[in-house]
């Protein structure tokens, strides 16, 4: 099974500011098997980033995802309040699929 | 619009199936894609259930294979998970969700608000 961790656990950052977030796998992924969701409280998870660096339908541009191998990281340019929320990386290139911890994106 | 909202029974005793049931409105099943179950723990993190295509292909998480059915019923427009012998590690919010087929398969693009399920003994 593939191990996804993310750090950090807890980023606490102001709006306006660049947030960067890392998901390391424990194997290489195959293909470009890896996605990011958004979760707020008491709300289901809303797909941000499939396939390493393309945004799903109607995701700002703001949000922007890269890397390879074990490797990956979500980049919001600059936050907006909204984007206060706990951001999950997964894989689906090797069974089971796996989600990481989650990091929490809060108000500093 | 696609959505999708998924019912099930709430509380359950440990040893019974869990039967739930998402209901999908905005797009038909047969068309396409693959229809999935994720569960997530209270204060945990997300756990792929699996998910069928509209033409019969499953994925089931191995930890779970051997007590999980998923199906879909084209003339309700709806889609099952069934988890037999359940007990108190099954308690969770249950969400449905679409999923991409192809080289995305694993990839989950519109959800449900999710069901709580507690297992007591």
């Amino acid at each position: 099974e593939i191990v996804m961790t993310q750090s950090p656990g807890t980023l606490s950052l102001s709006p306006g500011e660049r947030a960067t977030l890392s998901c390391r796998a424990s194997q290489s992924l195959s293909r470009s098997s890896l996605v990011w969701y958004q979760q707020k409280p008491g709300q289901a998870p809303r797909l941000l980033i499939y396939s390493v660096s393309s945004r799903a339908t109607g995701i700002p541009d703001r949000f922007s995802g890269s890397g390879s191998g074990t490797e990956f990281t979500l980049t919001i340019s600059r936050l907006d309040p909204e984007d206060f929320a706990v951001y999950y990386c997964q894989q689906y290139g090797s069974s089971p699929w796996t989600f990481g911890q989650g990091t929490t994106v809060e108000i500093k | 619009q696609v959505q999708l909202h998924e019912s099930g029974p709430g509380r359950m005793k440990s040893s019974e199936t869990l039967s739930l049931i998402c209901a999908v409105s905005g797009y038909s099943i047969s068309s396409g894609y693959y229809w999935g179950w994720i569960r997530q723990a209270p204060g945990k993190g997300l756990e792929c259930i699996g998910s069928m295509s509209h033409s019969g292909h499953t994925y089931y998480s191995p930890s779970l294979e051997s007590r999980v059915t998923i199906s879909l019923d084209t003339s309700k427009n709806q889609f099952s998970l069934k988890l037999t012998s359940v007990t108190a590690a099954d308690t969770a919010m249950y969400y449905c969700a679409r999923g991409y087929g192809g080289d995305s398969l694993g990839t989950f693009d519109i959800w449900g608000q999710g069901t709580m399920v507690s297992v007591s003994s």
